[in-house]
């Protein structure tokens, strides 16, 4: 595709449901990163893949939070028993390769209830 | 303490005026700088990108790099009301990225 897309773009969880948020990045691009943005912050890391490879996820704020890209693609990132707390839009970003330019989709805008 | 700080704002000019945007960050370790803006419900799009101190200029768009103070900037001249947006410095080291805070910009007509 053109861009990095993320879907659903607007999510409406209710406190203690599961989410999952897709997204697929450049065609080709090896590098995938997931960020969190609070309103009003700038981004912060979440985690890191360089194809199907999990390389960081530091940045994974607990063990609700998991990320996959299993054919080195589409990742999914996925958070259990959502809290208010995670309330946030979720961007997801790629590259052509390590070190790239990291282009960004338009984030899932997450409301925990 | 914050590995990059930006001053938040908001930041409000009228149009036409020269616009300076600034961060500090901590980590000399860091090697690429840059400069995203966001768009209010839209994702950040790559502005400017700088490897070494010095300046960089892109049409009214200017990027300036000091490592010695470890302090970036952003100048924006001849400002136009569709600048009005949240400006974000990022530095990256090894492959993520490190965001500032994000000044929120307004351009008055």
């Amino acid at each position: 595709g053109a861009g990095v897309s993320q879907s659903p773009r607007y999510k409406v969880a209710k406190r203690g449901q599961d989410v999952a948020l897709r997204c697929d990045p450049i065609s080709g691009h090896v590098s995938l990163f997931w960020y969190q943005q609070a309103l009003g912050q700038g981004p912060e890391f979440l985690t890191y893949f360089q194809n199907e490879a999990q390389l960081d996820k530091s940045g994974l704020p607990s063990d609700r939070f998991f990320a996959e890209r299993p054919e080195g693609s589409v990742s999914t990132l996925k958070i259990q028993r959502t809290q208010q707390e995670d309330s946030a839009v979720y961007l997801c970003a790629s590259s052509l390769y390590e070190m790239g330019t990291i282009y960004f989709g338009e984030g899932s805008w997450l409301t925990v209830v | 303490q914050k590995e990059v700080e930006q001053d938040p704002g908001p930041l409000s000019v009228p149009e036409g005026a020269i616009v300076s945007l600034n961060c500090t960050y901590s980590n000399s370790a860091f090697q690429y700088f840059m400069w995203y803006r966001q768009y209010s419900r839209k994702g950040p799009e790559l502005l400017m990108y700088t490897y070494s101190s010095g300046n960089k200029e892109d049409g009214r768009f200017t990027a300036q790099v000091d490592k010695s103070s470890k302090y970036i900037s952003l100048f924006i001249r001849d400002s136009q009301p569709s600048d009005s947006a949240t400006y974000l410095c990022a530095i990256q080291g090894a492959q993520k990225l490190v965001f500032g805070q994000g000044t929120r910009l307004t351009i008055n007509p």
